[in-house]
């Protein structure tokens, strides 16, 4: 079975400051794990992807996440928060079998001027 | 990019009657598309998976005959919310994909149910 925990359910930084959304997950296979952006009452929006290649993935908007086997942990970072960076993140894994996604439960960010 | 266009982005309707909203993707065949529900301030929960041409499969908790799904063609899929209460109004997003590699989510319909 494959899961995905989000350490955080809020995470409140100042502008230009950096951003650490934390993501462990669970998976009895090599998993492909997800992050997407969502803006209120809008759909997700894919933020970058990890498909076991490079451990280091780039994504938009100047956000990165990192691939960690041994600790199972996929985090998300930017360097410097922009006010528009304010929104819901979802940590997500996919299942190999049968596509299903399997969502955390969220992080808050909230992004003060 | 893969695109998917959900309609509407929201509907009223009255308690009784039944909606029907729209998942397409817009520039690749998907293979597979998935319904999502979510409650505010809440992640997304699956209510179905869909391939085309064959029968959705429901998740557990699910009423099928209640939200109907229909993935007639590699590029459209349907779910119908039949006599509709006020307990159902919440936000649907759909997702679609071709490969299981990348995933493409709809802007979301939010119902409203009075």
């Amino acid at each position: 079975a494959q899961s995905v925990t989000q350490l955080d359910s809020h995470v409140s930084v100042s502008e230009g400051t950096p951003v650490l959304l934390r993501c462990n997950y669970s998976s009895s296979y090599s998993p492909s794990l997800f992050w997407y952006v969502q803006h209120p009452n809008k759909g997700l929006q894919l933020l970058l992807k990890y498909t076991s290649a490079a451990t280091l993935v780039k994504g938009i908007n100047g956000f990165e996440a990192e691939f960690k086997k041994s600790e199972t942990s996929f985090h998300l970072t930017k360097p410097s928060a922009h006010m528009s960076d304010a929104a819901e993140y979802f940590c997500v894994v996919s299942t190999i079998n049968d596509y299903k996604l399997s969502f955390g439960a969220g992080t808050t960010v909230t992004v003060r001027a | 990019g893969a695109v998917v266009s959900q309609h509407p982005s929201w509907v009223i309707c009255k308690s009784g009657t039944s909606v029907k909203i729209e998942c397409r993707s817009l520039d690749f065949q998907a293979t597979t598309m998935f319904w999502y529900r979510q409650f505010p301030k809440q992640s997304l929960m699956l209510m179905a998976t869909s391939n085309e041409g064959s029968k959705a499969t429901y998740e557990q908790g699910v009423e099928k005959d209640k939200f109907l799904i229909n993935h007639a063609s590699l590029t459209l899929s349907t779910l119908t919310v039949t006599s509709a209460h006020p307990e159902d109004s919440s936000f649907y997003i759909c997702s679609a994909t071709a490969t299981g590699d990348g995933y493409t989510f709809g802007s979301g319909t939010r119902l409203t149910v009075v």
